[in-house]
């Protein structure tokens, strides 16, 4: 089953733009991840932020969690032409069982 | 970092036949492995859950007689793909777990499965 929606589910912006993508669950969890992947290919892990965190970073990546709200977001700073893919936010639930995906997000990002 | 290894990448089968996946994770034991279907443009749906030594647990509405898995140690989960039809052509994605801990997925780059 699939926790619950990201939005937009699709996204086309200009590179050196940002780009922002929301993630809701449903359920409670230990931790949330953001996944990338390309066309055809294997997910690439990028962030994880635990249940008691609130924002983290990566480089270019900024994740946000909101517990109360049950949402998280993933904002790319400054976005490339090679951020092209398709980002998932997944899951992980209180008892540790199972990763579970949300709907993802298409990013398009134009040279 | 960890690894996990999956074959093949993409494979072409009749009506009828059998598909054996394979999923291997390279330089961890995991203990927990768990296999994924994806229809082109929509999100990951989990199949089944396995754990070495034990049977499978599947999610509902996947057929446990149709997709079998093993997961005989804890560097190899299989998939078998029985009496395959067209249906059945999707992209499946393995992933692995080291530990009990929520924190370490490793995903397999994905088999592409296409039934004629």
């Amino acid at each position: 089953s699939q926790q619950g929606e990201e939005d937009p589910q699709a996204l086309s912006i200009q590179e050196g733009e940002n780009a922002t993508m929301n993630c809701s669950y449903k359920t409670s969890i230990n931790n949330l991840q953001w996944y990338r992947q390309n066309s055809g290919r294997g997910l690439v892990h990028l962030i994880l932020i635990r249940s008691n965190e609130r924002e983290k970073h990566s480089g270019r990546l900024r994740v946000t969690l909101d517990t109360s709200k049950k949402s998280s977001s993933l904002l790319i700073t400054a976005s490339r032409a090679a951020d092209t893919a398709s980002y998932f936010c997944a899951t992980v639930d209180s008892g540790y069982s199972t990763l579970t995906f949300g709907k993802g997000t298409m990013l398009l990002v134009s040279p | 970092g960890a690894v996990v290894s999956q074959h093949p990448s993409r494979v072409i089968c009749k009506s009828g036949t059998s598909v054996k996946i394979e999923c291997r994770s390279l330089d961890f034991q995991a203990t927990t492995m768990f296999w994924y279907r994806q229809f082109p443009k929509q999100s990951l749906m989990l199949m089944a859950t396995s754990n070495e030594g034990s049977k499978a647990t599947y999610e509902q509405g996947v057929e446990k007689d149709k997709f079998l898995i093993n997961h005989a140690s804890l560097t190899l989960s299989t998939l078998t793909v029985t009496s395959a039809h067209p249906e059945d052509s999707s992209f499946y994605i393995c992933s692995a777990r080291e530990g009990k801990q929520g924190l370490g997925y490793t995903f397999g780059s994905g088999t592409r499965l296409t039934v004629v």
